[in-house]
């Protein structure tokens, strides 16, 4: 099966604590992106790359770091940098750029206290 | 920079009425994307809108691109407790520097029987 795997589904960590959260495709897309997303509002993109070895901010980069080693890979480390870290967090790909359908994975909620 | 808003926020339907999620971006858009998220799931693409005017359908769905490629609409007819979920219309900016999509803020749709 052709698709996006996050893990883990759900996710506690203690305040103060950085956090990695996996995001693997195996569609063979070249370009990932991380989204956050909050109760009642829309996506909001963290980091993007559209090739390996390569990533940009989006509008809320601020407290997260990513990497991009392997195509197939984008984890996502919330740093206790972030204020406000507690949300779902979603990872999607696309063959190429943004123009293109986005393929989601099933999230990653995460619940810091 | 590029903000996307959708309306209404929620939307409380009986079966069998008809629903319309409207998107307006405050810059035009090159194409305009919409995803379904069910609850507790993830977003699923549905379409894409790429010339000016455009209307396209998917049997009960039917989806329209703005004159001016600045709004949007989706238009459920005849709505079915299938259709429950939040609807996200995703807008590709034209700004140079990069394309860049955003999402809306999403329009909640509940069914009752």
């Amino acid at each position: 099966d052709g698709g996006i795997t996050q893990s883990p589904k759900y996710l506690f960590r203690k305040e103060g604590q950085n956090v990695t959260l996996s995001c693997e495709q195996n569609l063979n897309h070249d370009a990932m992106y991380w989204y956050r997303q909050d109760p009642g509002q829309g996506l909001r993109l963290i980091y993007y790359s559209q090739i390996v070895n390569d990533f940009q901010k989006g509008d809320i980069a601020e407290g997260y770091s990513v990497s991009r080693e392997k195509k197939e890979s984008f984890p996502l480390t919330v740093t206790s940098a972030q204020k406000n870290p507690t949300a779902f967090y979603l990872c999607a790909s696309t063959p190429r750029g943004q123009g293109y359908e986005q393929y989601f994975g099933p999230g990653t909620r995460l619940t810091v206290t | 920079g590029q903000q996307v808003m959708q309306i209404p926020q929620y939307q409380h339907v009986q079966e069998g009425e008809d629903f319309t999620t409207y998107c307006n971006s405050s810059t035009t858009l090159s194409n305009i994307q919409w995803y379904k998220q069910r609850p507790g799931g993830h977003p699923v693409f549905l379409i894409q809108l790429v010339k000016s005017g455009e209307v396209k359908k998917q049997k009960r769905l039917t989806f329209q691109f703005g004159e001016a490629k600045k709004n949007s609409s989706l238009h459920i007819t005849a709505t079915q407790t299938t259709d429950v979920g939040t609807y996200f219309c995703a807008g590709l900016g034209v700004t140079g520097g990069g394309n860049k999509l955003t999402f809306g803020t999403g329009t909640q749709l509940k069914v009752e029987l």
